[in-house]
């Protein structure tokens, strides 16, 4: 069964380091998104993207992010400037249609010391 | 934006118990699904519900769209259904995810 797939599984930087995180939709997906998950709260929304442009974002995508499909396979997670508040688990998510299934990727830990 | 609630915030059942969680939103949506995340971190689709009822093995769903609620229901629990249970609702592109129940099934 198709999945989707992100990498690292974990990483590990230095506040105010760049850190770029890769997803890998399912192929034929149209839809993309991104979470992140703080260590033992809830899943919040960070960003879709559909047809090669951000489709939403929620007020916690400020300019020290960023996303971009670089190629016909990857989804990419920029986060410029790390802080320390950025520590958490980050999701990718595809699906195929406006409406349907969303599929999470298994996320990159990240920790920002 | 939109509140989504989810309740109970905890529950521990002992295996082989019935379950009913529940996820109540604040404003119409056009997408609704259960997730089951495990102790590993993983999100595992259980449901996509906007509305209507759907059943997956001992595993159920009913969405009232127009009242603004939704329910998962576990029968007969096992150990492995341990974890945390969200529900998640999009408006549009935009997705909201409750603050979760999380469940521990004993032995």
């Amino acid at each position: 069964e198709p999945e989707v797939t992100q990498t690292p599984s974990h990483q590990v930087t230095q506040m105010g380091q760049e850190v770029i995180l890769r997803c890998v939709p399912i192929s034929n997906h149209l839809y993309f998104y991104w979470y992140r998950q703080i260590l033992g709260q809830k899943v919040e929304f960070l960003v879709s993207f559909y047809n090669n442009e951000i489709s939403e974002k929620s007020e916690i995508f400020d300019d020290q992010f960023s996303v971009e499909r670089p190629d016909g396979s990857n989804f990419t997670l920029k986060i410029r400037s790390t802080k320390l508040e950025d520590s958490a688990m980050y999701f990718c998510a595809s699906r195929v249609v406006g409406l349907g299934t969303q599929y999470f990727g298994p996320g990159t830990r990240l920790l920002v010391l | 934006g939109i509140q989504v609630e989810q309740s109970p915030p905890d529950l521990i059942l002992q295996e082989g118990a019935n379950s009913t969680l529940r996820c109540n939103f604040s404003d119409s949506v056009n997408n609704l699904q259960w997730f089951h995340q495990n102790p590993w971190g993983q999100l595992i689709n259980l449901f996509y519900i906007p509305s209507g009822t759907k059943q997956n093995g001992r595993l159920s769903a009913t969405t009232v769209a127009t009242e603004r609620y939704s329910l998962l229901y576990i029968s007969s629990s096992q150990t492995t259904d341990s974890g945390v249970y969200f529900c998640a609702v999009g408006i549009g592109n935009q997705f909201y995810f409750g603050t979760g129940t999380s469940l521990t099934v004993i032995p």
